[in-house]
């Protein structure tokens, strides 16, 4: 019972420095979403899949890119990295209920840019 | 442009007994829905309780309950029976139609919660 699985959990990198995030999940879900959160604070979106093959940007998507891979994993990428770009990272995914839309989170990737 | 408001930065309450987490809303959609998580020190977002805008009753899961007055636009998450493993943020969510093809959350800014012994 994985759910959505994100890698790494920690991360340190200058600025400057590319890096992809990476997350999967096993429950068969259309829609996948990349979240940022920083301190004091609830969760931004940063993109979205709705579905395999479509992503769009959400609330904060400068600095970023992602790929839907395949219907179970959707990566983040920061081509260079910012110190404003420190922050923790969530992925989630939701399933066939839109009505719902009931996103189940990943642990986070906890990014500190130096 | 919706909002979710949570007024509580931290709060306490004494192991076995019950606290409210107060959220209010702001919306001009008929249909919404409402969300709480949990976000334990592990860092970990929870899922806990959903309550649909037409949902006749409050929502409930186990010792979690959501009580939804929807003409003062709040969503209050019960927790009966604290327990010490209830220590953690607790964030109230909405969902909110994105770009006329999806959703997405709009969160609030937390409450800490930490259960005495």
């Amino acid at each position: 019972n994985a759910g959505v699985t994100q890698t790494p959990k920690f991360q340190v990198l200058k600025t400057g420095q590319s890096m992809t995030l990476q997350c999967a999940q096993d429950m068969n879900h259309n829609s996948m979403y990349w979240y940022r959160q920083d301190p004091g604070m609830g969760l931004r979106l940063i993109y979205y899949s709705a579905s395999e093959g479509t992503t769009d940007k959400g609330e904060v998507p400068n600095g970023y890119n992602v790929s839907r891979l395949n219907k179970r994993e959707f990566s983040l990428r920061l081509e260079s990295a910012a110190p404003s770009q420190t922050s923790v990272y969530f992925c989630a995914s939701s399933g066939q209920s839109l009505a719902k839309n009931i996103q189940y989170f990943g642990a986070g990737t906890r990014l500190s840019v130096l | 442009a919706q909002k979710i408001t949570q007024t509580q930065p931290g709060m306490f309450v004494q192991e076995k007994e019950a606290v409210t987490l107060d959220c209010t809303y702001d919306t001009s959609d008929q249909s919404y829905g409402l969300f709480w998580y949990k976000q334990p020190s592990s860092g970990e977002m929870i899922f806990l309780i959903y309550q649909g805008s037409y949902d006749e009753q409050n929502a409930t899961e186990g010792r979690y309950s959501l009580n939804f007055q929807k003409a003062r636009k709040s969503a209050n998450l019960v927790i009966s029976a604290s327990q010490l493993g209830d220590s953690a943020m607790y964030f109230c969510a909405m969902r909110e139609l994105w770009m006329d093809s999806s959703y997405k959350l709009i969160f609030g800014s937390g409450t800490r919660l930490l259960v005495r012994p």
